[in-house]
């Protein structure tokens, strides 16, 4: 299991750029890296998802160095609507068909 | 595209009876998983179906049970309900269900159950 670890919880104001930090140190050679978000009563919503270098989308980048070993999630110019839970997955382990392992997650909270 | 359904949104409960809930997932997907996520132990992962059969399944007690249909909606059902029952049941959706694609699961806003 490529297991992961970020930051239990985060603080950012209005406007700021956010960049959340996962560490994969032992994500194997097929898997991809992907971040969810998720608001309280929610589901987890799928934000952007990448194998290598730098994915982007009208939300967010994801930023992957060579050795694959961690990864960077960045928002930019946060709003108080981006606080929320985010989750960094990375592949799966034995039968994972169908089976995401979530974390903890960071908790991101957006002051004005 | 409509994203991921589940019905009911909100159910009550008491300890003893069973309950099925509902979901279809995306157009075009075939794969669903069910999770169940508690203040306690988060997200945890019950069972995914494809093509009708159920592939894969985690450590949950026998009393939760699934099913999926030929349109690729799918059903979960819990017996005999605990009090420890009570939770966010969400489910997924996926193009294969392979965790290791770049077809990610899209999630509902799922079932919050409460048991009385």
């Amino acid at each position: 299991l490529a297991k992961t670890t970020q930051p239990i919880s985060m603080d950012s104001y209005e406007g700021q750029e956010v960049n959340i930090t996962c560490s994969h140190n032992n994500i194997a050679t097929n898997d991809y890296i992907t971040w969810y978000q998720q608001f309280p009563s929610q589901g987890p919503r799928f934000i952007i998802q990448g194998y290598k270098t730098k994915v982007t989308n009208e939300v967010a980048s994801l930023f992957i160095p060579a050795d694959r070993k961690s990864s960077t999630l960045s928002l930019p110019r946060v709003s108080l609507s981006d606080t929320a839970v985010y989750y960094c997955l990375v592949g799966g382990r034995g039968s994972t068909l169908g089976r995401l392992y979530f974390g903890r997650g960071t908790q991101l909270t957006v002051w004005p | 595209k409509a994203g991921v359904t589940q019905t009911p949104r909100y159910l009550i409960k008491t300890r003893g009876q069973q309950v099925t809930l509902s979901c279809s997932p995306i157009s075009g997907h075939r794969s669903v998983s069910w999770y169940q996520q508690t203040p306690g132990q988060g997200l945890q992962f019950l069972f995914e179906y494809f093509s009708e059969t159920q592939r894969n399944k985690g450590n949950f007690p026998g009393r939760f049970s699934g099913r999926q249909f030929s349109n690729s909606r799918s059903e979960m059902n819990v017996s005999t309900l605990e009090l420890g029952d009570s939770a966010l049941y969400l489910c997924a959706s996926s193009f294969n269900g392979s965790v290791n694609s770049n077809q990610p699961q899209h999630f509902g806003d799922g079932t919050r159950l409460s048991i009385l």
